[in-house]
């Protein structure tokens, strides 16, 4: 079972225009990550939120934890060829034990 | 700061066969964590190990196993390797073990293993 949901699973936009992918769960959690992933790479981390309604701003790139500490979302302005990449959400449930992952948003970005 | 390292980057394998994968997290780090992807499942935790102890181990069949070194050196191993064990197997390492610092990992580039 999946714990974390991420939608949408595809989105392909052109340079320049702002997107929305959403992380989503019935469980709560302690804290949340963000992560990128390029083709051929591991996972490199963006950014974690801890607390309820935290919004980070990492430059073009929003997060936000939901109040409940059961989603995120992540926003990104003015899209960049350079963001292009799988997007993963990843959670650390109340047993404190594993990170776990979404499917990830798989985002590409063209000029 | 050197990063983690994993070998092999790619190998082949055919049914029937095992596999061992090895990873070496940051100076420092003490947690070892294995992920597999693959594009149907995404990352499904494998196991994790601090300290040399099995802190954790995810929802996968006896045939993988791993173990960690003193110098927190990891390897993973799959026996009787099956079609459906093609995938990237992810290291990550952290400072501390997850849950006590955020769970932020730091990944290896990946073995993909590939199962004919």
């Amino acid at each position: 079972t999946q714990l974390l949901e991420q939608s949408p699973q595809f989105l392909s936009i052109q340079e320049g225009e702002n997107l929305t992918v959403y992380c989503n769960s019935s469980s709560v959690f302690s804290s949340l990550q963000w992560y990128r992933q390029e083709p051929g790479e591991g996972p490199v981390l963006l950014v974690t939120v801890v607390t309820g309604g935290e919004v980070k701003k990492l430059k073009r790139l929003t997060f936000q934890f939901g109040d409940a500490r059961k989603d995120s979302s992540l926003h990104i302005t003015a899209a960049q060829p350079g963001d292009t990449g799988l997007y993963l959400c990843a959670g650390v449930g109340r047993s404190g034990y594993a990170l776990n992952f979404g499917k990830g948003t798989s985002l590409l970005v063209t000029p | 700061k050197a990063g983690v390292t994993q070998t092999p980057r790619y190998l082949i394998k055919t049914r029937g066969q095992q596999v061992t994968l090895s990873c070496s997290p940051i100076s420092g780090h003490r947690s070892v964590s294995w992920y597999q992807q693959t594009p149907g499942q995404g990352l499904q935790f494998l196991f994790e190990y601090f300290s040399e102890t099995q802190r954790n181990k995810g929802n996968f069949p006896g045939r993988f196993s791993g173990r960690q070194f003193s110098n927190s050196r990891s390897e993973m191993n799959v026996s009787t390797l099956e079609l459906g064990d093609s995938a990237l197997y992810l290291c990550a390492s952290s400072l501390g073990a997850t849950g006590t610092n955020t769970g932020e990992l730091f990944f290896g580039e990946g073995s993909r293993l590939t199962v004919l």
